[in-house]
């Protein structure tokens, strides 16, 4: 099993919907959970970050987090064709080694 | 502030030769990481220094190298290069207040072997 799992994609959003994206961890001691957004032959920025257990907003962008069920997803709301990109979900297992998931590729058609 | 400084931007190299990669921190980061990414496998983490001293390190060969200076710049090596080395090599730094804490990267350096 993947530490950090993510549906590759790619997953094919119509402009103004709703994308969800989806990670799923293995480490129940991971704290951090964040996402990043990668457009292609550029490097991954942030987008958001979440620690605690329910909903993180900003802007048009939310992320739930669920230890629990050692889920975390991203909400992009008004979906735009400049969202199109790879989102990568990344935390720390609980000896602190960052971890990267292999990323799920967004494509929001007009 | 500046961002992330990675040189060279492009690189090529021929099987068998070593290269240096070099990466220069956000001001007052500490602690710098490297990646590589290729379309295959992904984002490989390489290692990680802090304060000059390799704090993490992932599952790479030890044709692998890296150090920290002590203005917290930071290079990597890869000697007797392979084709399969070919790929974006992405540094990273943090401020590392607080442990567990966002990465911003530098725009990378991507290395193709001939």
């Amino acid at each position: 099993q993947k530490e950090v799992e993510q549906n590759s994609g790619p997953l094919s959003v119509p402009e103004g919907a709703i994308a969800s994206l989806n990670c799923t961890y293995s480490d129940r001691g991971s704290q951090s959970f964040f996402w990043y957004r990668q457009y292609s032959g550029k490097s991954p920025e942030l987008i958001m970050f979440i620690y605690s257990n329910g909903d993180k907003e900003d802007g048009r962008f939310t992320a739930q987090l669920n230890k629990a069920s050692q889920y975390v997803s991203l909400l992009i709301r008004d979906s735009q064709p400049s969202d199109s990109a790879t989102y990568l979900c990344v935390t720390y297992s609980s000896a602190s080694k960052i971890i990267f998931g292999s990323g799920t590729r967004l494509s929001i058609r007009p | 502030k500046a961002g992330v400084t990675q040189t060279p931007r492009y690189l090529i190299k021929t099987r068998g030769q070593q290269v240096t990669l070099s990466c220069s921190p956000i001001s007052g980061h500490r602690s710098v990481s490297w990646y590589q990414q290729t379309p295959g496998q992904g984002l490989q983490f390489l290692f990680e220094y802090f304060s000059e001293t390799q704090r993490n390190k992932g599952n790479f060969p030890g044709r692998f190298s890296g150090r920290q200076f002590s203005n917290s710049r930071s290079e990597m090596n890869v000697s007797t290069l392979e084709l399969g080395d070919s790929a974006l090599y992405l540094c990273a730094s943090s401020l590392e207040l607080a442990g567990e804490e966002t990465q911003y990267f530098g725009p990378g350096t991507r290395l193709l072997v001939l």
